[in-house]
């Protein structure tokens, strides 16, 4: 069980190429998400997608893709990349608890990616 | 509009002493308040949660306080150990959490000393 995977790890871009972070859940969970975190700017919510083939924006959507033709996967596209982008990225999914109802977030390990 | 806010961004305490994060919230729809735990190079784990119709919550060393009229809510670490030292992020969502869609606070930056 692998949980939640992000690839690659690290990536170093040039402003205007475009790029894929990938991220795939073994857990079969609904929920997915890509979050980026900033220093001092906490995680702030890009993507979300509730299930294959629905997707919907986060707080800062602008500059990104996503798409979900698979419960596992919800990949991540730059399409022309800015130095403002250079970020930590994170892919999180989620399940709902029995008990309390609530979804439980679980993060993969993060992309770093730098945009110069 | 920052939603969560969070304070201190940065902390130091001694071995065994008791630090005190706090956060503050806007948005009074909100329903669901979990912690987050990330250490460096990893992704942001799930420590506690606690809902606004409990006034606290303790798991472990771990205590949630949760004051409902002021909007805030507080984390607890009881006999704090250097293995405690991480970045701490608070959260809130609606619906009770049933989204998956969270919004973090700036996160504090815990550094325990031995």
């Amino acid at each position: 069980n692998a949980g939640v995977t992000q690839t690659p790890k690290f990536q170093v871009l040039k402003t205007g190429q475009s790029m894929t972070l990938q991220c795939a859940q073994d857990m079969n969970h609904e929920y997915m998400s890509w979050y980026r975190q900033d220093p001092g700017m906490g995680l702030r919510l890009i993507h979300y997608s509730v299930g294959a083939g629905i997707t919907d924006q986060g707080e800062v959507p602008n500059g990104y893709n996503v798409s979900r033709s698979t419960t596992e996967d919800f990949p991540l596209r730059l399409l022309s990349a800015a130095p403002s982008q250079t970020s930590v990225y994170f892919c999180a999914s989620s399940y709902r608890q029995k008990l309390s109802g609530a979804n439980v977030l679980t993060f993969g390990a993060g992309s770093r990616l730098t945009v110069l | 509009q920052q939603q969560v806010k969070q304070s201190p961004q940065s902390l130091i305490v001694q071995k065994g002493g008791i630090p005190i994060i706090n956060c503050a919230y806007e948005n009074t729809a909100f329903d669901y308040f979990p912690w987050y735990q990330q250490f460096p190079g990893k992704g942001p784990a799930l420590l506690i949660a606690i809902r606004p119709d409990v006034s606290e919550k303790k798991e472990g060393r771990f205590t949630i306080s949760f004051n409902k009229s002021a909007k805030q809510f507080s984390l607890h670490i009881m006999d704090s150990q250097p293995g405690d030292s991480a970045t701490y992020f608070c959260a809130a969502s609606l619906g009770g959490g049933s989204q998956g869609n969270l919004i973090f606070g700036k996160g504090t930056k815990l550094s325990v000393k031995p």
